[in-house]
């Protein structure tokens, strides 16, 4: 089975400034997908970037960028020139490749990111 | 239209109704998820449907009845609910098959209160 581990509960960061979330996973698996989702306070779920495993290259979309570093099971999410609309809850996310029962997305335990003006 | 509509928004229920919450995507996605949050936590999964047949069931007790009737519907048919049912109801759809758009998209939730 795979795990997802997000060991920072809360960051803090000053607007305008760069701020990284950390993100571990584990699994058996060569080929999968990364994501990092953002929960705002208004509760909808929405993806801030996707990873595909078989990808050497990092994400990046805008002012966020991934850090994938495959062989340590790695995968940290940096905000660039961090916006009071970044507050929000973070969340690592997990989905195997493989078709059916293992289609599922497991999530990390999330990270309460706040803006500081 | 790449929107996951969840209805009601809000719903409050006694331990002795029955209710269902439903929840519709038009982009084609044939995997659609029930999900169930508490506050500060992860989503955790309940139901997936892969092709409107249920693919996984994450031993939900059977006061939860999903339904999908078909490719763009998901219904969540609640009865005789604890309190400590009360949370924020996902639902989320995507692709099955390896695909360009692998995530999943999710609605804004039903927050569900039981008294």
């Amino acid at each position: 089975a795979q795990t997802v581990t997000q060991s920072q509960p809360e960051m803090s960061v000053q607007e305008a400034e760069t701020v990284t979330l950390s993100c571990t996973y584990d699994t058996s698996e060569s080929d999968y997908y990364l994501f990092w989702y953002k929960q705002p306070p208004s509760r909808q779920m929405i993806l801030v970037i996707r990873q595909e495993a078989y990808k050497q290259q990092n994400a990046t979309e805008n002012r966020f960028s991934v850090n994938f570093q495959k062989a340590a099971k790695s995968f940290s999410l940096k905000i660039s020139d961090s916006q009071l609309g970044d507050a929000a809850m973070y969340f690592c996310a997990y989905r195997s490749r493989l078709t059916g029962a293992n289609s599922k997305l497991t999530f990390g335990k999330g990270i309460t990111l706040s803006v500081r003006p | 239209d790449t929107e996951v509509t969840q209805t009601p928004k809000h719903l409050v229920m006694g331990m002795t109704n029955k209710k269902s919450l439903k929840c519709e995507q038009h982009m084609g996605h044939r995997a659609m998820y029930w999900y169930k949050q508490k506050a500060k936590k992860p989503p955790e999964l309940m139901f997936v449907y892969s092709y409107e047949k249920l693919s996984i069931n994450e031993s939900v007790p059977s006061r939860f009845s999903p339904e999908c009737p078909n490719s763009s519907l998901l219904n969540l048919h609640l009865h005789a609910l604890q309190p400590e049912d009360s949370a924020l109801y996902l639902c989320a759809s995507s692709q099955v098959l390896r695909t360009l758009t692998p995530e999943a998209f999710f609605g804004q939730g039903t927050r569900l209160t039981v008294v």
